[in-house]
């Protein structure tokens, strides 16, 4: 099975920081790899798919980057909305989820 | 829009067996997959499986292998996720999930997600 490391597993910052989580692949994953966004008793929403493609509705300070083993999310420009814990999701073999980063208020 | 509805909350004892449905609505059931995802209290979420309602094919997360089956109901637009010989461990928030790519195309991510459904295993 891929195993997902995330990195760090949380952190604090204040609003209008820049934000970089990291997530690393066991294995190649070749851009399959999305990021999701949860809120404290909501269902995750959707940011990043194939590495770096925006979905729909998502605000541009979110952008994602990487290939093969290696991916970045980063939030350019931190807002209060943006407080939640952020999951990365590989889907090139099966589907695994990594552990999370919170992110929370500094 | 595209709308996930989930089952109702169930408490189990340990060694029985739960069903949760997902009824899909808002678009053509047979097009898209359906996963199921759990979360249990305070850790990460764990992908289970899925099932292609097309067809009924299904592959399963070796962590679930023997215990967990998808099924679905075309004419219902429902997919069902039971898992069998429950312990405490299994006390989670199951979701059904659909990615935003048809079937047959990489999976790029779930843009849709049921309510989730609060499986509390208990004695």
């Amino acid at each position: 099975d891929i195993q997902m490391i995330q990195s760090p597993s949380s952190l604090s910052a204040s609003v209008g920081d820049r934000v970089t989580i990291t997530c690393r692949a066991s294995q190649s994953i070749n851009r399959n790899l999305n990021w999701y966004q949860q809120k404290p008793g909501k269902v995750p929403n959707l940011l990043i798919y194939s590495a770096s493609s925006l979905q729909g509705g998502v605000p541009s300070r979110f952008s994602g980057s990487g290939s093969g083993t290696d991916f970045t999310l980063t939030i350019s420009s931190l807002q209060p909305e943006d407080f939640a814990t952020y999951y990365c999701q590989q889907t090139n073999t099966g589907d695994t989820f990594g552990p999370g980063t919170k992110v929370d208020i500094k | 829009q595209v709308q996930l509805v989930q089952s109702g909350a169930e408490v189990k004892k340990p060694g029985a067996s739960v069903m949760v449905s997902c009824k899909a609505s808002g678009y053509t059931f047979t097009d898209y997959t359906i996963h199921w995802v759990r979360q249990a209290p305070g850790q990460s979420l764990e992908w289970m499986g899925w099932i292609i309602p097309a067809n009924g094919n299904t592959k399963y997360s070796q962590n679930f292998q023997g215990r967990v089956t998808i099924t679905r109901d075309t004419s219902a637009t429902t997919a069902y996720m039971e898992l069998s010989s429950l312990r405490s461990e299994d006390t989670a928030v199951y979701y059904c999930a659909r990615p935003r790519s048809i079937a047959g195309r990489p999976n790029e991510g779930f843009d849709s997600w049921g309510q989730g459904t609060l499986v509390t295993v208990s004695s």
